[in-house]
């Protein structure tokens, strides 16, 4: 079984729909991590949680929300999706540590299209 | 503003032959420099993770290099395999109070036959 498990792997939804993703790891990491990828970008950060009570914004968070509901699970919302939020979704997680030099580790990514 | 540029955007090189990727970035203060290496819709898997005082860091047939006075980093491949066909990533990691990563948009890499 995987390390870190996201689902849905696809969706297709339509504009104004709400989406939820969502993550769960077996590693016993404290941080978790939202990541969008488009097609010749560089991944940016949605938002990160650094433990269950922690909660923050990254790079691109508009339109965008997150719970952690437990160490375990972070999940993504999108309230209202629209066209331009389809993109593949990566969720990570790392081990804390002070220089931040933890490794990160990635799920299988979940393809969200918007129509 | 922060970037990291990689190039080539795309590569093809023959299996069995070694090839050199490069990663520039303009990322200060700078904490660290990470390769990830990501197959087709897979995540991203980390080759290596080098800090300020490492110019050299190898990973089996994988070798990264680290010049942090011209801020530049190159992963050389050696003995291409097919399976080494993928995306290659170059995350730079800002050393603020957050310690942001600055991902590059990667080099992909197709090995023939």
């Amino acid at each position: 079984d995987a390390d870190v498990t996201q689902t849905p792997r696809n969706r297709i939804t339509k504009t104004g729909k709400r989406i939820m993703l969502e993550c769960s790891q077996t590693k016993g990491h404290d941080r978790m991590y939202w990541y969008r990828q488009d097609p010749g970008l560089g991944l940016r950060l949605i938002y990160y949680s650094f433990d269950v009570k922690d909660i923050n914004k990254g790079e691109i968070s508009d339109g965008y929300s997150v719970s952690r509901q437990a160490q375990a699970k972070f999940s993504l919302s999108l309230e209202s999706a629209i066209p331009n939020q389809t993109a593949l979704y990566f969720c990570a997680t790392s081990d804390p540590d002070r220089a931040n030099t933890g490794e990160l580790f990635f799920g299988e990514g979940s393809r969200l299209t918007v129509l | 503003k922060n970037q990291v540029e990689q190039s080539p955007q795309s590569l093809i090189i023959l299996e069995g032959k070694n090839c050199t990727l490069q990663c520039n970035y303009t990322v200060s203060p700078f904490s660290n420099l990470r390769w990830y290496k990501q197959d087709t819709g897979r995540g991203p898997v980390s080759l290596t993770i080098m800090t300020f005082s490492e110019n050299t860091k190898s990973n089996g047939r994988y070798t990264a290099t680290l010049d942090a006075d011209t801020k530049q980093s190159s992963l050389h491949i050696t003995a291409s395999q097919l399976s080494d066909s993928a995306s290659y990533i170059c995350v730079v990691s800002e050393a603020d109070s957050n310690y942001q990563l600055i991902w590059g948009a990667g080099t992909k890499l197709i090995i023939k036959p």
